[in-house]
Order: structure tokens, then sequence, then C-alpha cells
């Protein structure tokens, strides 16, 4: 078991560019989650997948985000024409849904992004 | 409005002494609680759980009381070692949703 991976560890962009993460679960975990922390805080939710389907979306996740699960496997979070306000570490985890402890999630290492 | 709360924003204990984190909670539909221990440039790390049906849960080093009356939870660590030494979150969740609700953290530096 390798546990959640993320990549990229790190991406810089420039305001206006668009930047897509990946995230892989763990292999027997059928949701997915998206989370993002900025300094001084605690990580806050994005979005969630059960296998392929989106089932909540956060009002942080403005129209400039977009999350897929294609096929309920490894999961992409698309941010187009950033900003400087985006710039925060984008965390993914992942849990097993249906077995007594579902509500423990995991986490991957996240992806720190900078837009300059 | 910030519904899990972790007013101490830092802790420093003595190596082998008790490390005691506090969070505090305001909505009654939770019935789950977790900490995490994070490193700088890492994802947080799963510690220890506990669902709203128990008051204690116990692993290791770790324990994690839960007040449901004063909407309180806390993590014991003990003895407290080095390498403890990180940022600790509690999260909250349940009801309808499945997403966890953190606190800021406490950073704890335990001295050798």
């Amino acid at each position: 078991d390798t546990g959640v991976s993320q990549d990229p560890r790190h991406k810089i962009t420039k305001r206006g560019q668009n930047v897509t993460f990946r995230c892989d679960p763990i292999s027997e975990h059928n949701r997915l989650y998206w989370y993002r922390q900025t300094l001084g805080q605690g990580p806050e939710f994005l979005t969630y997948f059960q296998n392929e389907a989106q089932l909540e979306k956060s009002r942080l996740l403005s129209d400039r985000f977009s999350a897929e699960r294609p096929k309920g496997s490894f999961s992409t979070l698309e941010i187009q024409r950033t900003e400087q306000g985006d710039s925060a570490m984008y965390l993914c985890a992942s849990s097993v849904y249906g077995t007594g402890n579902s509500y423990e999630q995991y986490f991957g290492p996240g992806t720190r992004l900078t837009v300059t | 409005d910030q519904q899990v709360k972790q007013n101490s924003p830092s802790l420093s204990v003595q190596e082998g002494r008790i490390s005691i984190l506090n969070c505090d909670y305001t909505n009654s539909m939770f019935d789950y609680f977790l900490w995490y221990k994070k490193y700088p440039a890492e994802g947080p790390t799963f510690l220890i759980s506990i669902s709203s049906i128990k008051d204690k849960n116990e692993d290791g080093r770790f324990t994690v009381f839960l007040n449901k009356s004063a909407k309180h939870l806390s993590l014991h660590i003990v003895p407290s070692q080095p390498g403890d030494s990180a940022v600790y979150f509690c999260a909250a969740g349940g009801g309808a949703t499945n997403k966890l609700i953190f606190g800021t953290g406490t950073l704890l530096a335990v001295q050798p």
C-alpha cells in the first residue's frame, strides 16, 4: 500500500494561467476528497467523490475550479485563470465508504501552488 | 463561523511529560472526531479518532477524550517525545456531509 500520492508536489505559475493537479488515492478507497490549506489555517473542504460521482462541492469551489474522477480511480483538480489568492497547499485525501471507520480520511503530501 | 476551534496556537512540553491538546466545537450534529499530525511541507497524518458514542479512545501513547455536553475534546500524548513536535489539527464530521471541518491547529514543541 503506497498511500495517497499527488503530482506535482510544487507548482509555480503566472496569474491567468491554467493548472491541473493529480491525485491517486489508496487503491481500495472509493471516496476521494480535495481540500485547500492556507498559512495558519486548517484544511478547508473543496469537494468529494464517491467512485466517479462528485457528491458535494464547497462554496469555495468557484467556477474557475473543476474536479473530475473519470474512472473512479485517480482524480484531477483544474484551476483556470489562476489568481494570486489561489496560492495554497492543495490536499487530496481518500477513505473507504461502507466500513466502520469510513470517516477516517488519509491525506497525500499535497501540491503547493504559488501564483505570481 | 468557526465550527471547530483550537484556542491554543502553540504548546511547549518537556520530553517525558504529558502533552494535552484541546479542541472545542459548536455543531452538535458532529458524530465523529479525529486528530491529525502535520509536519511542514507534508500532508496531515491521521493519528486517532473517536465517535460520539464513546468518551475515550486509546492507541498507544495517544488518548482522545470526548465530552459531548461541553462540546470539547482533547488529545493526550504520554510520554511526549521530541519526534512528536508538529502541528496537531482536530477535525470533526458527521450528519449529512462527509467532509471534515478542521481547527486551525496547535504547534506542539517537545523539548529534549
